[in-house]
Parts: structure tokens; sequence; C-alpha cells
């Protein structure tokens, strides 16, 4: 059966430091994998995603995920980021082509210190 | 223009009574699903429909009853409400399998007292 892990539940990191939260996923096949970003009351956007090839995939806002399969990772990274980035981040695996259900991790909360 | 609508956005009810959350997508999507939000935050698919036939139901109780008229609307219905459904359900949407990326509509605040 599939499933996501995000260790954390809570990150807090100083306005223009870097980011990096952690996914890791279980799944017999290569999965399709998500970043998704709640902001305060909203709904989920998606940041970015990943099915096949460069397993770099570049998302809005300047995030960046990188797919790791040795280590069945899928963590998501920002170079610097801003205030504004403070919202609730969930990662995702889809089990693609002709399946529906798409299982989301528990979440990690980032905190922006000015 | 909003891409997944529901309605209301806040609900607070008395246990035992019937209520509903609309959903709406003008998306063209073909796939809407219910997802449910508890307290911690965690978000678990409740159901999946695809062309208007449910294909996803992760054992919920069978007092939440969906309904598609059609491909653009997804309706949750739920009967004799408890104090455990109150939560944050989201309708989301996708063309075609969850391959796709999924939209969510803003949430529906369901309290139960």
């Amino acid at each position: 059966a599939q499933s996501v892990t995000q260790p954390d539940i809570h990150i807090t990191v100083s306005e223009g430091a870097s980011l990096e939260l952690r996914c890791n996923y279980s799944y017999g096949a290569t999965p399709y994998l998500f970043w998704y970003v709640q902001s305060p009351g909203q709904g989920l956007q998606l940041l970015l995603k990943y099915f096949s090839g460069d397993t770099l995939v570049q998302g809005i806002k300047g995030f960046e995920a990188e797919f790791k399969r040795s280590q069945s990772s899928f963590n998501l990274r920002k170079p610097s980021v801003h205030w504004s980035d403070a919202a609730e981040y969930f990662c995702a695996v889809g089990p693609g082509s002709g399946g529906f259900k798409t299982i989301f991790g528990a979440g990690t909360r980032l905190f922006v210190k000015a | 223009d909003t891409a997944v609508s529901q309605t209301p956005k806040y609900l607070v009810t008395q246990m035992g009574n019937d209520k509903s959350i609309k959903c709406e997508q003008n998306l063209g999507h073909d796939t809407m699903y219910w997802y449910k939000q508890d307290s911690k935050k965690f978000l678990k698919i409740m159901f999946s429909y695809n062309n208007k036939e449910l294909i996803i139901n992760e054992t919920v109780p069978n007092r939440f009853s969906p309904k598609s008229p059609d491909k653009a609307h997804l309706n949750l219905h739920i009967n004799s409400l408890e104090l455990g459904d109150s939560a944050v359900y989201f309708c989301a949407s996708s063309l075609g399998d969850s391959g796709n990326t999924i939209y969510f509509g803003e949430g529906s605040w369901l309290t139960v007292v």
C-alpha cells in the first residue's frame, strides 16, 4: 500500500535562510509525487510534481524538489525563504495512470521568523 | 472565477442534524473528490467520482452520501451528524486520474455541537 511520511511536524527558519522539507514515500512502482501548499484558511495549491525524467523538478514560488529513488525521498527545497512562505506543506503520492487515489502526508508547518 | 467552489464555507450545526455541502468546478474536469481534514491537518480522501461514477469510497460511514448529478458537481450529504464529523471538508477535481494535478476548493468548516 502506498504511504507518505513527513517526519517534521513543524519547522522554523529565518527569513532569507534556506529550507528543506523532508518527504519519504512507500510505493511498489515509480510513483507520481507532488508537493502542495496550504495557506491558512485556504485550500491546497500545487507547488510542483514529478512523474518521470529529470529527478530535479522546479515549481512555482522558487521551490524545487529532488526525487531520489534509492532513498524513497522527494524533499522540497527553497534557497531563500520569504515571510509569505509560512504555510502548511503537504507531500503526496499518486498511483499515476489509471489510478485515482492520491495519498497525502501529515503535513509540515513552516514558520518564518524575521 | 473560482475554479472549484464549495458552499457553505462555514457550518455550525447540532448533533443529529442532516446537512449538505455543495461543490462545483468550472475547469471541465471529469474527476471530483471529497477530502476530510481533521484538527491535526491530516488530509484523507473520502470519495472520488470519475464521469459521475463512484470509484473510491474509503471506508466512510454510510451516513455520508456523495451525489454527482453531472461531471461538474459533487455534493456531500451527511446524515445524523456526530461530534467527530467536525472537520474541514475539501472538494477537489482533476482531469483524469490522480497523475494529474488536483485542484482544491477553499474548504467547508463543519462544526458539530
